[in-house]
């Protein structure tokens, strides 16, 4: 049972435009979440973080949104760079609890 | 050397082989963990060591045997593997077992065949 859900494998924006990736998750119980970036033969590396306390946390050009109700997270990059390609990962976990994966969305930012 | 760092970086193996990969992270993090990447899959995790002990196992199996010798060693033996285990492991460490402020290896790309 895949309690986080990143539906969309892969995503195609222009250079310059805003990049939104989504993530979907079950389980009610997660407070914390995670965004991680993929570059190929290497591990994934912390982006971006959000607790369930806060709806939207903001870090340059990254944004995390957390709607709780919808249990929905959304990563906003704005603009999208051609170095901001790569596999994006989100992730869930529940006091402390080990971390659900979601199965990443492959961004590609075209020049 | 910083962070988390995993070798070898490729490996291909028989069903019969015994081989070994290995992790070492220079963060000072008390957790280590291990996970593998399959295609199209999310990230499974597959063991937790917090100060050297074990404390989960996500019903991995025998195939696969951890051994954390100290905070900063983290190795997983490997035998009589499948080829279905081809997959990508990463090696992982935090400042708990919490997990938060999670740094990832670079990974082992393992081919069985």
């Amino acid at each position: 049972d895949q309690q986080v859900k990143q539906n969309s494998p892969s995503l195609s924006v222009q250079e310059g435009r805003i990049s939104i990736l989504n993530c979907d998750y079950t389980n009610s119980m997660f407070d914390y979440f995670l965004w991680y970036k993929k570059y190929p033969a290497e591990g994934p590396t912390f982006l971006i973080s959000i607790s369930s306390i806060k709806d939207k946390n903001e870090d340059g050009r990254f944004t995390v949104f957390l709607n709780k109700s919808a249990k929905h997270l959304s990563l906003h990059i704005v603009p999208s760079q051609p170095g901001d390609s790569a596999v994006y990962f989100c992730a869930a976990s529940a006091y402390g609890n080990q971390f659900y994966f979601g199965t990443g969305t492959s961004l590609t930012v075209i020049p | 050397e910083t962070g988390v760092t995993q070798t070898p970086r490729h490996l291909v193996m028989g069903m019969t082989n015994k081989k070994s990969l290995k992790c070492e992270q220079h963060l000072g993090h008390n957790a280590m963990y291990w996970y593998k990447q399959s295609a199209k899959k999310p990230l499974e995790l597959m063991f937790v060591y917090s100060l050297e002990e074990r404390v989960e196992n996500n019903s991995v199996p025998s195939r696969f045997s951890p051994e954390c010798p100290n905070s900063s060693h983290l190795f997983l033996h490997l035998h009589t593997l499948q080829p279905e285990d081809s997959a990508l492991y990463l090696c992982a460490s935090s400042p708990s077992v919490l997990g938060r402020g999670i740094t990832f290896g670079s990974g082992t790309r393992l081919t069985v065949v």
